[in-house]
């Protein structure tokens, strides 16, 4: 079974549209996130929650609202799409803590935007 | 300046070949170094992290931190064509019990049979 899923995995869509990306983990984890890779491959991380409250909320515009309904699940809302959305958008999840703590990432969700 | 600078490559070196991956930030702050790869149209995947200056091997890897210098390297001993992915450099500092981590660029590797 695939730890951290994320659904789509593929999305095409029309420049104004709204879209929502799921992600679920089955590691037992407490805290998610959100990462965006652009066309250069540069993955920069966008959102983390820790057991449903929002921690890590970098320089994201706010038409990106990332949802918890509960500690297994961060979904990722985004309103009023625009080109430069377009990106693979990873998901990822690891234990809180304050030493290191692994994070593994899911399989991505490519979004173009048209 | 980005806080991490990775040169994107891409390199392209002959199958058994020793390959030297870098990385230089600016952030005092980073406690931990990480090198994941990710080959195509997958998710990163952990390599090796570390936390102090020195060496860490792990098989035909061996991940080098110089916090002095505020570098680190990877080193690929017995490249195999397997080894063909992008390698991304990253490094964090904990945030209220989160790993915020910053990436490198990527260098894109391709080991020739």
């Amino acid at each position: 079974d695939t730890a951290v899923s994320q659904t789509p995995k593929y999305l095409v869509t029309q420049m104004g549209n709204d879209k929502s990306i799921k992600c679920e983990q089955n590691l037992g984890h407490d805290t998610m996130y959100w990462y965006k890779q652009d066309s250069k491959k540069f993955l920069k991380i966008m959102f983390s929650y820790n057991n449903k409250e929002l921690i890590i909320n970098e320089t994201v515009p706010n038409r990106f609202s990332p949802k918890s309904p509960d500690k297994a699940h961060l979904n990722l809302h985004i309103n009023s799409l625009e080109l430069g959305d377009s990106a693979v958008y990873f998901c990822a999840s690891s234990y809180k803590g304050r030493s290191y703590n692994e994070q593994f990432f899911g399989p991505g969700t490519r979004l173009t935007v048209l | 300046q980005k806080e991490v600078e990775q040169d994107p490559g891409p390199l392209s070196v002959p199958e058994g070949a020793i390959v030297s991956l870098n990385c230089t930030y600016s952030n005092s702050a980073f406690q931990y170094f990480m090198w994941y790869r990710q080959y195509s149209r997958k998710g990163p995947e952990l390599l090796m992290y570390t936390y102090s200056s020195g060496n860490k091997e792990d098989g035909r890897f061996t991940a080098q931190v110089d916090k002095s210098s505020k570098y680190i390297s990877l080193f690929i001993r017995d490249s195999q064509p397997s080894d063909s992915a992008t390698y991304l450099c990253a490094m964090s500092a904990v945030r209220q019990g989160a790993q915020k981590l910053v990436f490198g660029q990527g260098t894109r590797l391709t080991i020739n049979p």
